[in-house]
């Protein structure tokens, strides 16, 4: 089956540091990857995405490159701010006959960011 | 563009009692809505899939009789748990997906359940 698996948290960094978060995923098919980010108390929000291998996804300072020699979707910023304290989803997405469009989600990664 | 609602935010019920939770997608028609549930610190769980105007999909382990999932119309989609217990306390997120979204599905705010 289909599975993502995260590194464990929680992460503390002080603010301007470098940020790694690893995600490494399993897929019987050729899947599109996503980081999503969920605030306290609040829903879940796109970070970015790829659909295709090699392809890089952006937003707001943090990056991720589909590595399918790999299988990974490790998240990356170079200089972290208080503000970007969250938990960290990766996920995958596998359209197969039937499906609706399910995303698998990892365990999530606790990221917390000290002044 | 691309907002899902949920309401209630929050509700506190006791136990024996059911409890709607209604999920919106307020700028745009979603055929397709999804409803997880979330324990504390941990991920994702998705409960059931909804199709606008058939029976829903749920996944194993899921008791449909319990988790009541209504999609009747394009923007609306209602989750009702039933004779709610204790152990049903959790966050409760729905999303949805556009109908030729098929790689992006927006998520609401979540509905945190507190049954006493």
């Amino acid at each position: 089956g289909n599975s993502v698996t995260q590194m464990e948290g929680p992460v503390t960094l002080s603010e301007e540091a470098f940020l790694t978060i690893n995600c490494t995923y399993t897929a019987t098919g050729y899947p599109s990857l996503f980081w999503y980010v969920q605030y306290p108390g609040e829903g879940l929000q796109l970070l970015l995405k790829a659909t295709k291998a090699d392809d890089k996804g952006s937003n707001k300072g943090f990056e991720a490159t589909y590595r399918k020699e790999t299988t990974s979707f490790h998240l990356e910023k170079g200089s972290v701010q208080v503000s970007d304290s969250a938990v960290y989803f990766c996920a995958l997405l596998l359209i197969s006959s039937g499906s609706a469009r399910q995303l698998t989600f990892g365990s999530g990664t606790q990221l917390t960011v000290l002044p | 563009g691309a907002v899902v609602s949920q309401h209630p935010s929050r509700v506190i019920c006791k136990s024996g009692t059911s409890v709607k939770i209604e999920c919106r997608s307020l700028d745009f028609q979603a055929t397709t809505m999804f409803w997880y549930r979330q324990f504390p610190k941990q991920s994702l769980m998705l409960m059931a899939t909804s199709n606008e105007g058939s029976k829903a999909t749920y996944e194993q382990g899921v008791e449909k009789d319990k988790f009541l999932i209504n999609h009747a119309s394009l923007t609306l989609s209602t989750l009702t748990v039933t004779s709610a217990h204790p152990e049903d306390s959790s966050f409760y997120i729905c999303s949805a997906a556009q109908p030729l979204g098929i790689y992006e599905q927006y998520f609401g705010p979540g509905t945190r359940l507190t049954v006493t």
